[in-house]
């Protein structure tokens, strides 16, 4: 158990919705990551957040946005979405803002979209 | 473009048979190199960070080597729990931000 943890393990919706996921940090990290797996793209970054900035941006796409709250818990929400959205997303988090601290990741949530 | 290449995409070794894995990379500049395992289902686990090249880092069986082009995790003497796929990823030097570029992982299945 890696101490972050993600709500919820398991979501499926419609084309066209909006969903959030929830991520929160193990205790005392300031980061969190957002990162998507699919089966044809494997795990692609997303984006950081450190102490509620915006710290890093991956292949993130328009219809989608993060924020990091004050408790340092943060979401992912996507909208408009699309088939190929289905994806595992997993959520990690580290210590500081550098970019080489060691991620723990979360189990992930399965986001299924017919 | 900055790109990582893992290879075997798939690897079955016998209990005991040692081998290696590799990961090859093209950056503009290397800020480090991480190694991952993950069960099926979960969550990467982190492994290593290597920073620059001639490093190496040991973990009961594994051992990460890193080189200006590759690194490779070595699995000496496997056992059946090490079966699961390991990913490398690389942190390039960016100004201002940061990236992180994963492979697709190399799934190692070990037999008894």
């Amino acid at each position: 158990d890696s101490g972050v943890t993600q709500t919820p393990k398991h979501l499926i919706t419609a084309t066209g919705q909006r969903v959030t996921l929830r991520c929160s940090p193990r205790s005392g990290d300031l980061s969190v990551y957002w990162y998507q797996q699919s089966l044809d793209q494997g795990l692609q970054f997303l984006i950081q957040y450190y102490n509620g900035e915006e710290r890093a941006k991956g292949n993130i796409l328009e219809r989608f946005s993060a924020q990091q709250f004050p408790d340092l818990h943060s979401e992912l929400n996507l909208s408009s979405l699309e088939l190929g959205d289905s994806a595992l997303y997993f959520c990690a988090s580290s210590v500081s803002g550098r970019g080489t601290d060691t991620q723990y990741f979360g189990p992930g949530t399965r986001l299924t979209v017919l | 473009e900055d790109q990582v290449t893992q290879s075997p995409e798939a690897l079955r070794l016998q209990e005991g048979e040692s081998s290696s894995l590799n990961c090859s990379y093209t950056v503009s500049g290397l800020r480090g190199l991480f190694w991952y395992r993950q069960d099926p289902g979960k969550g990467p686990e982190f492994l290593f960070t290597l920073y620059s090249a001639g490093e190496e880092k040991e973990k009961e069986r594994l051992k990460a080597t890193l080189t200006k082009k590759e690194s490779f995790l070595h699995i000496t003497a496997p056992k059946p729990e090490d079966s699961a796929t390991y990913l490398c990823a690389v942190q390039p030097h960016t100004s201002g931000t940061y990236k992180y570029i994963f492979g697709t992982g190399t799934r190692l299945k070990v037999l008894a």
